[in-house]
């Protein structure tokens, strides 16, 4: 499993476009990157997944490298209810054999 | 959108009880999970589970724990001795058929231990 280093903490303002930025620099050739939201208290939620390039959703976009040896999460303008953590987790999930594992992922604080 | 169901919210026990948290998974997904959040750490992968088995488990998961999914709806995660260290937010999740399909997951059991 390629591993993930992201910052501990960020900190922005309301109506900002926050990106988080995510190194996998050991990813496999068949892995995907996929992130994930948790508020206090609830379990984790999906937000968005890729495996190169750009992808964008309701939520957020998710740009990949060429490389893919990092990805940027950017949530467009933040509203304070976007303060959780946000998890990049990178490996191929296949059936039978998964062990999908979290880091220790970002504390997002959006500040009014 | 489909929901993981967790019961019960809230299970207090004594030191060396034995505790079951029951998880009722989205109904056409084939892989179930456990993890666990001690406060203020990060999620930690307990054990998945697919065809009836374990597929995966980690350190954590020793001997005292258990997974079961006794009738094809209920996905269970026992405790034979609890620790006070076992103290956390126990989180269920199951995902479907595909490579790379999305965790859902619910929205935990604190599980304190006395």
């Amino acid at each position: 499993l390629a591993k993930t280093t992201q910052p501990i903490s960020m900190d922005s303002y309301e109506g900002q476009e926050v990106n988080i930025t995510c190194s996998h620099n050991n990813i496999a050739t068949n892995d995907y990157i996929t992130w994930y939201q948790q508020f206090p208290s609830q379990g984790p939620r999906f937000i968005i997944q890729g495996y190169k390039t750009k992808v964008t959703n309701e939520v957020a976009s998710l740009f990949i490298p060429a490389d893919r040896k990092s990805s940027t999460l950017s949530l467009p303008r933040v509203s304070l209810s976007d303060t959780a953590v946000y998890y990049c987790l990178v490996g191929l999930r296949r059936g039978g054999d998964d062990k999908i594992i979290f880091g220790k992922g970002t504390r997002l604080h959006i500040l009014p | 959108e489909p929901e993981v169901t967790q019961t019960p919210s809230h299970q207090v026990t004594q030191m060396g009880q034995e505790v079951i948290l029951r998880c009722v998974p989205i109904s056409n997904h084939l892989y179930f999970y456990w993890y666990r959040q001690i406060l203020g750490q990060k999620v930690e992968f307990l054990v998945s589970f697919y065809n009836n088995e374990i597929s995966e488990k980690s350190e954590i998961f020793d001997d005292q724990f258990s997974v079961e999914r006794p009738d094809g709806s209920n996905f269970t995660l026992k405790i034979r001795s609890t620790k006070l260290e076992d103290s956390a937010m126990y989180f269920c999740a199951s995902s479907g058929t595909g490579i790379n399909e999305k965790l859902f997951f619910g929205s935990g059991t604190q599980l304190s231990v006395l």
